[in-house]
């Protein structure tokens, strides 16, 4: 498997732009989730699916984020209209449910995005 | 957001010089999950820890999990330049969606040649 790919690795764009990250998860895993990393809030949850249906997007910072899974190989993450503060590497991870808290998550390697 | 307190921050040792990182929480936890991450790369999973008390070992690292299934630490012998990066915990609370993995803020590691 070529494990989870992410896409663009880099994106620099214009503050009111909209900006879209794609993910591809590892073939028959059964979660996706979303996470930001920054220097100040270090790596956080923004949202995670099962089995396509979103299942906690509490970590979403707020209306201008969303996220989609319309299959189970594909996921994306909007930013509509993007804002210097939404600066940061997104991260795509994947994992398949082995029982009660036993899952090990693989990272995609990151979309590095730049709100000018 | 939701925050898990790994100390310290940030470590400089000279390579051959031990390192050890803490993560604490105020709450049990079920399990805790290590990972590292490269300058510039992404998190790679190293170790899951389940049983109270639990001790694990990969070469020079050494994990393990408080008896009260509060904490946990990652302890590296005479690090070595490739140990260089930052470890997070990600523990699951006792309770917890069993699925929903929150990391702790990281410890970033320096070391000297």
């Amino acid at each position: 498997d070529a494990g989870v790919i992410q896409s663009p690795r880099h994106e620099v764009t214009e503050m009111g732009q909209e900006v879209t990250l794609r993910c591809k998860p590892i073939s028959g895993h059964d979660y996706l989730f979303w996470y930001r990393q920054t220097m100040m809030r270090g790596l956080e949850l923004l949202i995670y699916f099962n089995n396509n249906v979103p299942i906690d997007d509490s970590g979403m910072p707020e209306d201008r984020f969303s996220a989609k899974m319309p299959n189970a190989s594909f996921s994306t993450l909007k930013i509509q209209p993007s804002e210097p503060r939404d600066s940061a590497v997104y991260f795509c991870a994947s994992t398949e449910d082995r029982g009660y808290g036993a899952n090990v998550l693989t990272f995609g390697a990151g979309s590095r995005l730049t709100v000018l | 957001g939701q925050q898990v307190m790994q100390i310290p921050q940030y470590q400089h040792v000279q390579e051959g010089e031990d390192f050890t990182t803490y993560c604490n929480s105020s709450t049990t936890l079920s399990n805790i999950q290590w990972y590292k991450q490269r300058p510039g790369g992404h998190p790679v999973f190293l170790i899951q820890l389940v049983k109270s008390g639990e001790v694990k070992k990969q070469k020079r690292l050494t994990f393990q999990f408080g008896e009260a299934k509060k904490n946990s630490s990652l302890h590296i012998t005479a690090t070595q330049t490739t140990d260089v990066g930052t470890y997070f915990c990600a523990p699951r609370i006792y309770g917890g969606a069993t699925n929903k993995l929150i990391f702790g803020t990281g410890t970033l590691l320096a070391v000297q040649p």
